[in-house]
């Protein structure tokens, strides 16, 4: 039921852009995105809860497409600030719902000078 | 902005000892869970609690584990008999709602738990 995420790690130069996937082998209601700094707990970053769904926080915006049960983090001329680990966290679509949130083993984000 | 707080931010126990890990969520959320984190991998799903019942559990969550919310304000994790690989960081997180409703989890800071 864990969401796989890609690629594991990803080095950037600040001003550069990536992206970041997450897939499920299940039907999702919802899927989360939170940015864990190194020694810190994991922050939110958004929610997306419908096919085709786009949101956006700063430059960082996300998409899901609920047919595919995937969703993408984009991030748009990183800055030093958005080094960390970034995971994705999925709630399947289960009978009578779900209720737990359960996150991919995590991208590991460098941008450096 | 309100936060969800955890005590203590590190524990160290031997192994065989009973722990208890406490957390405050935020006062107006209704869902509470426990993560674990072991260094450098992932944030594993351990309970979650809502109307004073666990709602869910994974695998990792055995018998050796309990959560309560004592007194309608902490929500608390219990390890009766810790072992070596208990060793992580424990995360407590509250949210307004999960399932079809749809809110973000607020994490408190963690308690490291080392089991020598």
């Amino acid at each position: 039921q864990q969401p796989v995420q890609s690629p594991q790690a990803v080095i950037l130069r600040e001003g550069e852009d990536a992206v970041i996937n997450c897939s499920s082998s299940k039907a999702l209601y919802s899927v989360h995105w939170y940015r864990q700094k190194h020694g810190e707990a994991p922050v939110f970053l958004m929610i997306l809860l419908k096919g085709g769904e786009q949101k956006g926080h700063e430059k960082i915006s996300a998409s899901f497409n609920e047919k595919k049960q995937q969703s993408s983090l984009y991030l748009t001329a990183s800055q030093l600030s958005y080094s960390g680990t970034y995971f994705c966290g999925t709630e399947a679509r289960l009978e009578g719902g779900s209720e737990k949130l359960v996150f991919g083993k995590g991208t590991k984000l460098t941008v450096n000078p | 902005e309100p936060e969800v707080t955890q005590t203590p931010s590190h524990q160290v126990t031997q192994m065989g000892q009973e722990v208890i890990l406490r957390c405050v969520p935020i006062s107006n959320h209704l869902y509470f869970y426990w993560y674990r984190q072991i260094l450098g991998q992932k944030v594993e799903f351990l309970v979650s609690f809502y109307n004073n019942e666990i709602s869910e559990k994974s695998e990792i969550f055995d018998d050796q584990f309990s959560v309560e919310r004592p007194d309608g304000s902490n929500f608390t994790l219990k390890i009766r008999s810790t072992k070596l690989e208990d060793s992580a960081m424990y995360f407590c997180a509250s949210s307004v709602s999960l399932g079809r409703y749809n809110s973000p989890l607020h994490f408190g800071n963690g308690t490291r738990l080392t089991v020598t």
